[in-house]
């Protein structure tokens, strides 16, 4: 089956915690990218991926890390610095330069 | 930094109805992509648009880009209910970050009461 996912589909996180979301590809795909989305609001861009062993931040990097080990996977670490993560994430894959195809998100909610 | 207005913020829609929305740039792209969003999902593309001046279809959406490569246009026609959701735009620009997506901030399609 191929495709984009994400897991878990919801995510608790306690004050202080630092909670890590995956994102997980099998379309061979280059560049990878973790969105955030806020109720009302377009998508803002926390880190990409050009490639294997490369990331670079994107707008919003604070408070947040990522790593990319592998091309299949590009995971994102919410950390304690990020006093606001409460959100939708939504990560995202494709050609370096192209087009960008979305997983199924991860809805991330304080405790 | 470059910006992107997508207009309408909102609109509502009577089956059967023809629908348009639009975006603009504060600079030039070289790419417009159209997605649309179910609530809880993630975004699913609908159409790309590699051409100052291209007219793409696919099926009852139809979608432009530009001649001035500064804005581009997404009509639906004779709209049903599942054409429901939040409708984004997304325009790739030149320079050392290429291959990032500006995205704007969504056209939310309800059904009329």
């Amino acid at each position: 089956d191929g495709g984009i996912t994400q897991s878990p589909k919801y995510l608790f996180r306690k004050e202080g915690q630092n909670v890590t979301l995956s994102c997980e590809q099998n379309l061979n795909h280059d560049a990878m990218y973790w969105y955030r989305q806020d109720p009302g609001q377009g998508l803002r861009l926390i880190y990409y991926s050009q490639i294997v062993n490369d990331f670079q931040k994107g707008d919003i990097a604070e408070g947040y890390s990522v790593s990319r080990e592998k091309k299949e996977s590009f995971p994102l670490t919410v950390t304690s610095a990020q006093k606001n993560p409460t959100a939708f994430y939504l990560c995202a894959t494709g050609p370096w330069g192209e087009t960008q195809y979305f997983g199924p998100g991860t809805r991330l909610l304080v405790l | 930094g470059q910006q992107l207005n997508q207009s309408p913020q909102s609109m509502f829609i009577q089956e059967g109805e023809d629908v348009s929305m639009n975006c603009t740039s504060s600079s030039i792209f070289n790419t417009w992509l159209w997605y649309k969003q179910d609530p809880g999902e993630g975004p699913v593309l609908l159409i790309a648009l590699y051409k100052a001046g291209e007219l793409t279809s696919n099926g009852r959406l139809t979608a432009q880009f530009g001649i001035t490569r500064k804005d581009s246009f997404l009509n639906i026609s004779a709209s049903i209910p599942s054409d429901v959701g939040i409708y984004f735009c997304a325009g790739q620009g030149y320079g050392g970050s290429q291959g990032n997506l500006i995205f704007g901030k969504g056209t939310k399609l309800s059904v009329k009461p």
